[in-house]
């Protein structure tokens, strides 16, 4: 199975609150994880990434955590900006530049 | 850097005809793919290629074709356009051997009416 599920599709949280994105993947030969950010009008871009060793990661107010156990992974947005409202996409694949299988998408509002 | 390139950014098209979306990149990467956006929804994936001469179908590639001539261009192709391919279309490309991962360009806004 090469399917990644993304939960929630959407999320409004309040300036300053800790929005998380979980994803969970089934194919155990993945062993790359980004997640892209999308602004409205814009392609997705490159947000931060994992891969498996490490069980989290962390740059600027981002924070991937990952269970490798659980197959599962999750993004944190530490004290979290409206300019930081856009869709949210996790992925997964077997090392870095392969073709990625992607998550459905989060769309997040964080308000004033 | 230009990175990837996507032109032309918007189009309306009449039932029936036919255009082609332009994708090109700089990064000399050797995996190149198109996707579309539906309002509100994930991407899909129409058609890959992991190099020039070489193409595959994606998720869903009914209506569309593509050609690889280059390593830095990556054309889709609408033969006989239809509203259900009203769409945000992405192009990327990706290095898997020096581990580069997926670039997006900013899209072709597609509406047919």
């Amino acid at each position: 199975q090469q399917q990644v599920k993304q939960s929630p599709q959407s999320l409004i949280v309040q300036k300053g609150g800790i929005p998380i994105i979980n994803c969970a993947y089934e194919n155990t030969a993945f062993d790359y994880f980004p997640w892209y950010q999308q602004f409205p009008g814009k392609g997705p871009a490159l947000l931060i990434a994992i891969r498996p060793d490490v069980s989290e990661k962390k740059e600027g107010r981002f924070t991937i955590s990952f269970n490798k156990s659980a197959k599962q992974f999750s993004l944190h947005i530490m004290d979290s900006q409206p300019g930081d409202s856009a869709t949210y996409f996790c992925a997964a694949s077997k090392n870095a530049g392969n073709m990625l299988t992607f998550g459905g998408g989060t769309r997040l509002m964080v308000k004033p | 850097n230009a990175g990837v390139t996507q032109t032309p950014k918007f189009r309306i098209l009449k039932i029936g005809q036919s255009m082609t979306l332009q994708c090109a990149q700089d990064m000399n990467h050797n995996y190149m793919y198109w996707y579309r956006q539906d309002p509100g929804m994930g991407l899909k994936l129409i058609y890959y290629s992991v190099g020039a001469g070489i193409t595959d179908k994606g998720e869903v590639p009914n209506g569309y074709n593509v050609s690889r001539s280059t390593t830095e261009d990556f054309p889709l192709r609408l033969e006989l356009a239809a509203p259900s391919q009203t769409s945000v279309y992405f192009c990327a490309s990706s290095n898997p051997h020096s581990n580069q991962p997926q670039h997006f360009g900013d899209g072709t806004r597609l509406s047919i009416l």
